[in-house]
């Protein structure tokens, strides 16, 4: 079982509509990122968090330590949010990430 | 340019040839990481490494090579290609992955196809 699980791995949504995506881990974590990857881009960070909420445009990702989850809401979705999202986790103490395996999200005008 | 940068952007290749993958970076981070992407799975790490002239194993390590002989490059090689290495390679580097607040940054990715 991967340690990080994303869901659902894909989404379509018309403009203008509430996103929201879903990471679930199993693993206890010292941080979680959220990446963004456009078709045929590159990879960008989008949110780095260990506790609670943050909030960039229209953007949020929240986390919830206890239950080992974090969503990441589009609000007033527009075509060029179109991307996967990544979530990747880092385990206390380890150098690494784990990747899950994306969320690939639609964007209809 | 700053930033990390990697190159070729692009590359066919035949099975059996050696291809090496470049990656360059500016920020003088003390890591480097390669990762392969392919459909189905997360990035799967291949290699990383914490400072010139230290080299680790990843997730996937077989069939490739690296080297860091100076902090800014870290290329990745193919000794003898297969066409299940065909993938999207993404090189990043942090500048301290034990410290909190430390973030990956992401190279542009080479698409390497292996016929």
């Amino acid at each position: 079982k991967n340690e990080v699980e994303q869901s659902p791995q894909n989404l379509t949504a018309q403009e203008g509509e509430f996103i929201t995506i879903n990471c679930s881990y199993s693993v206890g974590i010292s941080a979680l990122h959220w990446l963004q990857q456009h078709p045929g881009g590159g990879i960008v960070s989008l949110f780095m968090l260990s506790s609670g909420k943050k909030k960039h445009g229209r953007l949020i990702a929240t986390i919830n330590i206890q239950e080992k989850h974090s969503s990441l809401h589009i609000t007033a979705s527009h075509p060029r949010d179109s991307a996967v999202y990544i979530c990747a986790v880092r385990s206390g103490g380890n150098n690494r990430l784990a990747f899950g395996k994306g969320n690939q999200v639609v964007v209809i005008p | 340019d700053a930033g990390i940068t990697q190159s070729p952007r692009y590359k066919i290749t035949e099975t059996g040839r050696q291809v090496t993958l470049m990656c360059h970076q500016t920020w003088s981070h003390s890591y480097m990481f390669w990762y392969r992407q392919d459909l189905g799975h997360g990035l799967r790490l291949i290699y990383y490494s914490a400072a010139a002239d230290i080299t680790d194993k990843g997730e996937v390590p077989d069939g490739y090579v690296v080297s860091r002989s100076k902090t800014e490059n870290f290329p990745l090689t193919l000794e003898s290609a297969t066409r299940s290495q065909t993938s999207v390679y993404f090189c990043a580097s942090s500048e301290n992955p034990d410290r909190w607040g430390d973030e990956q940054y992401f190279g542009p990715g080479t698409r390497l196809t292996v016929t």
